[in-house]
């Protein structure tokens, strides 16, 4: 299995751009890395998916070096609405691989 | 349309008692899982269906957990013989196809064991 590791909790205020790393040192061939984000008393929410190199959509962008050994989600000026816990996951076709989510990094965004 | 609906939503429970959760997924979704989320923790696979193999349950905690999925949609967690560190918000999901595929997540349903 791809084992995931986060940073526990970040801190932030609005405004800024935050960068949450994921390290991923086994990841597969065929796996993806995939990021969720998770309010309170919600279940977790889908925000990006990424193989290599950059993918960026209307929320957030991954950057994945060359190796895939690590991701970065990032995301652009932050309010206090993006406050959260945000979980990376890596995982490919091989069912059992993909489920595994960890304790994730809780994100606070102070004003 | 029609987003994963779970029932029911909050459930209180004496321990020793069987319960079961009932998952409603996205039409047209063949892939559905059960995830289980203790307070403050992160999300716990416990066992998921892809059309019409064999469930992955490698997730189980026990033999006292188990799930079926009727007629590929439909989904019912059942928990037998409940005990208090059951208590958990037991998530489902389900996604177009496989893995790799966007999961789309329930609201839940809290179960508290006394």
């Amino acid at each position: 299995l791809a084992k995931t590791t986060q940073p526990i909790s970040m801190d932030s205020y609005e405004g800024q751009e935050v960068n949450i790393t994921c390290s991923h040192n086994n990841i597969a061939t065929n796996d993806y890395i995939t990021w969720y984000q998770q309010f309170p008393s919600q279940g977790p929410r889908f925000i990006i998916q990424g193989y290599k190199t950059k993918v960026t959509n209307e929320v957030a962008s991954l950057f994945i070096p060359a190796d895939r050994k690590s991701s970065t989600l990032s995301l652009p000026r932050v309010s206090l609405s993006d406050t959260a816990v945000y979980y990376c996951l890596v995982g490919g076709d091989n069912a059992g691989n993909m489920l595994t989510f960890g304790g994730g990094t809780r994100l606070m965004v102070k004003p | 349309g029609a987003g994963v609906s779970q029932s029911p939503s909050n459930k209180v429970t004496e321990k020793g008692k069987d319960v079961e959760l009932r998952c409603d997924p996205i039409s047209g979704h063949t892939a559905l899982y059960w995830y289980r989320q203790s307070l403050g923790q992160g999300l716990e696979f416990l066992i998921y269906f892809q059309g019409n193999s064999a469930p992955d349950k490698s997730g189980l905690p026990s033999d006292r957990f188990s799930a079926e999925r009727t007629g590929g949609s439909v989904s019912t967690l059942t928990i037998q013989r409940t005990q208090q560190e059951d208590s958990a918000v037991y998530l489902c999901a389900s996604s177009l196809d496989r893995v790799t595929e966007t999961q789309y997540f329930g609201p839940g349903t809290r179960l508290l064991v006394l």
